[in-house]
């Protein structure tokens, strides 16, 4: 069966200092990765994805991911947290074969303090 | 980007009663749209999907004759709750995939309070 973990629900990171949420999945073909954000009262923005390619993804607001397969993981990653990324920060994979449909992580909350 | 709105953004409602979600796309056309609902600090939970032209293919566990979903046009998808109870309050999301088959683009959201 298809799923994504967030494996932290909560991380707290200093401004300025590198942060990581973590994510793996398992999937039963060719995994399609999205990171998504939502901040209060509001819905997903798209942060970046994984279709193919370079296992270095960048994507919006100076975040990255890394595509690892034998560790079936995708961890988003930012050199330098700034307060403003605090919020709630998704995982979402989908089966290359099915439709549309994403398979979504439970969330982390990411708390960036100053 | 591509953009999908949702309105009304909150309702509040009383017991018993029909609220309508409609969801948009703005620029560009979408056969399919999802509807989620979020409960406070959790992930999404997907309760249908719209098909423009037929009907919804609803998650199990989701009933259908409550939670009704008509997508009467390629911009235009509708959640209606009916007879809401309290425990319906919630936040729905909506979202479609746009020209590109890799991505979905989310409404806002429609915060619902059933009183």
């Amino acid at each position: 069966a298809q799923s994504v973990a967030q494996p932290e629900d909560q991380v707290n990171v200093a401004e300025g200092n590198p942060l990581t949420v973590k994510c793996t999945y398992s999937v039963s073909g060719n995994p399609y990765l999205f990171w998504y954000v939502q901040y209060p009262n509001r819905g997903l923005q798209f942060l970046l994805k994984y279709i193919t390619g370079d296992n270095l993804v960048k994507g919006s607001y100076g975040f990255e991911a890394e595509f690892n397969k034998s560790q079936t993981s995708f961890h988003l990653k930012k050199p330098s947290a700034l307060v403003s990324d605090s919020a709630l920060y998704f995982c979402a994979v989908r089966d290359g074969g099915s439709n549309y449909q994403l398979i979504w992580g439970a969330g982390t909350k990411l708390i960036i303090k100053p | 980007g591509a953009v999908v709105s949702q309105h009304p953004s909150w309702v509040i409602c009383k017991s018993g009663t029909s609220v309508k979600i409609e969801c948009r796309s703005l620029d560009f056309q979408a056969t399919t749209m999802f509807w989620y609902r979020q409960f406070p600090k959790q992930s999404l939970m997907l309760m249908a999907t719209s098909n423009e032209g037929s009907k919804a293919t609803y998650e199990q566990g989701v009933e259908k004759d409550k939670f009704l979903i008509n997508h009467a046009s390629l911009t235009l998808s509708t959640l209606t709750v009916t007879s809401a109870h309290p425990e319906d309050s919630s936040f729905y999301i909506c979202s479609a995939p746009s020209g590109s088959p890799y991505e979905q683009y989310f409404g806002p959201g429609t915060r619902l309070t059933v009183t």
